[in-house]
């Protein structure tokens, strides 16, 4: 079974500051990739995803993700955070074409400081 | 459209009691999912169904139980709930697209005393 692990379980930034989160997953067939967000009180919500074409993806509020299959990652990233984008992320596996799953990760906490 | 929506949204219970959480979707979903949310282990899947009528085991599976009776609603019980049981849960649904983009319900947390 696939595993996702994200290294980073709480990540502090001050506005402006840049923001580089990992994801790494252990299937080694291809896979579909997700980054979810939780606002403070809300239910997750799709950030962007990944299921072929280019490995640079963008998703909503500026974040983007790029997949690295050499290095089974797909890494979260935005140039400049703001306040608002306080919130926890998970990023998501499904085996493409096989079964109905999504495996996601443990989550990283990111605090943004005013 | 209401989306996808868990009731109920809070619930205290007593060890050995049992309840059942309710998840309905509007959003004609062939696939639905119960996941449990618990601090630094993300969201670990409980059971889903790929269909009315039809269930699956998860990766946690023991002690829940599920039923989906009606395409749009997807039911999860705890017959006798145990202080693991502590935790938030959500419902989610899938169409069959490949897109494997799921869409949340609110979640329902769940205390176990």
């Amino acid at each position: 079974a696939q595993s996702v692990s994200q290294h980073n379980h709480h990540v502090i930034l001050s506005e402006a500051a840049s923001l580089e989160l990992g994801c790494n997953y252990s299937y080694g067939g291809t896979v579909n990739l997700f980054w979810y967000v939780q606002y403070p009180g809300q239910h997750l919500q799709l950030l962007l995803k990944y299921f072929s074409g280019d490995p640079l993806v963008k998703g909503i509020k500026g974040f983007e993700a790029e997949f690295i299959k050499s290095k089974f990652s797909f890494n979260l990233r935005k140039p400049s955070v703001q306040w608002s984008d306080t919130a926890e992320y998970f990023c998501a596996v499904k085996v493409s074409g096989a079964g109905n799953m999504l495996t996601f990760g443990g989550g990283t906490r990111l605090m943004v400081k005013p | 459209n209401a989306g996808v929506t868990q009731t109920p949204k809070f619930r205290v219970l007593k060890t050995g009691q049992s309840m059942t959480l309710l998840c309905a979707q509007d959003m004609n979903h062939e696939y639905m999912y119960w996941y449990r949310q618990d601090p630094g282990m993300g969201l670990r899947l409980i059971h889903y169904s790929v269909g009315e009528g039809t269930t699956a085991k998860g990766e946690v599976p023991d002690g829940y139980n599920v039923s989906r009776l009606k395409k749009q609603n997807f039911l999860l019980g705890l017959e006798s709930a145990a202080p693991s049981q502590t935790s938030v849960y959500f419902c989610a649904g899938r169409r069959t697209s490949n897109t494997g983009e799921l869409f949340f319900g609110e979640g329902s947390r769940l205390t176990v005393l």
